[in-house]
């Protein structure tokens, strides 16, 4: 299983751009690179994956390094509701796996 | 579109009863995943499951827990004779695929008193 290793929190201001490293250096191959995001007592929220390309959605974007060996979320202009824990898992892209092995996850503070 | 659907939301029960946790995935969805978060902790994969088919357990307890997805209706995690230690919040996900994005319900959080 891909271990990842994640900053225990970050801050921001409102309507700045927030960068969120992910280090998944046992990453394989075949493994997506997924982020999810908690609200306090909340599930989890599916934000982004990518495989190997940088991807793009309505949320935020994905930034994968070459090697794979790290990522990192791009949220473009943070606003209030982004406060959260987000977290990076990877998961594999074979058949008859795709469990999340979640990590601490890095606390996000957006301030106003 | 309904989203996952979890319940009970919430749960009391005493020492040495047994809690059933329900869990309806998203319309379409047939993978079924369930993870445990213990207060302050992180969130731990517990098992994952297709119709019918349990694919991979390797994150659940060996004794007193199971789970099952039937061919119809909701999947089911069950824990007997639960314990102070098994007091956590149990999310459910589906996903549409394998290893594609996992939509999670909004968790059961069970208090064993």
């Amino acid at each position: 299983d891909a271990k990842t290793t994640q900053p225990n929190s970050m801050e921001s201001n409102e309507e700045e751009p927030v960068h969120l490293p992910c280090n998944h250096s046992t990453i394989s191959g075949t493994d997506y690179i997924h982020w999810y995001r908690q609200l306090p007592s909340q599930g989890p929220e599916y934000v982004i994956h990518g495989l190997t390309s940088n991807v793009n959605n309505r949320m935020a974007s994905l930034a994968i390094a070459e090697d794979r060996k790290s990522s990192t979320l791009i949220l473009h202009r943070a606003t209030l509701r982004d406060a959260a824990v987000y977290y990076c898992s990877g998961t594999r892209g074979s058949s008859n796996t795709g469990k999340l092995i979640f990590g601490q996850g890095t606390t996000l503070q957006v301030k106003p | 579109n309904a989203g996952v659907m979890q319940n009970p939301r919430h749960l009391v029960r005493r020492r040495g009863q047994e809690a059933r946790l329900r869990c309806s995935p998203m319309k379409g969805h047939s993978h079924v995943y369930w993870y445990r978060q213990l207060p302050e902790e992180g969130l731990k994969f517990m098992v994952y499951l297709q119709k019918e088919n349990i694919i991979d357990e390797s994150g659940m307890p060996k004794e007193r827990f199971s789970a099952e997805f039937p061919k119809e209706g909701p999947s089911i995690l069950r824990i007997q004779q639960v314990v102070r230690g098994d007091s956590a919040a149990y999310f459910c996900a589906s996903s549409p695929r394998d290893g594609g994005e996992q939509y999670f319900g909004p968790g059961t959080r069970l208090t064993v008193t």
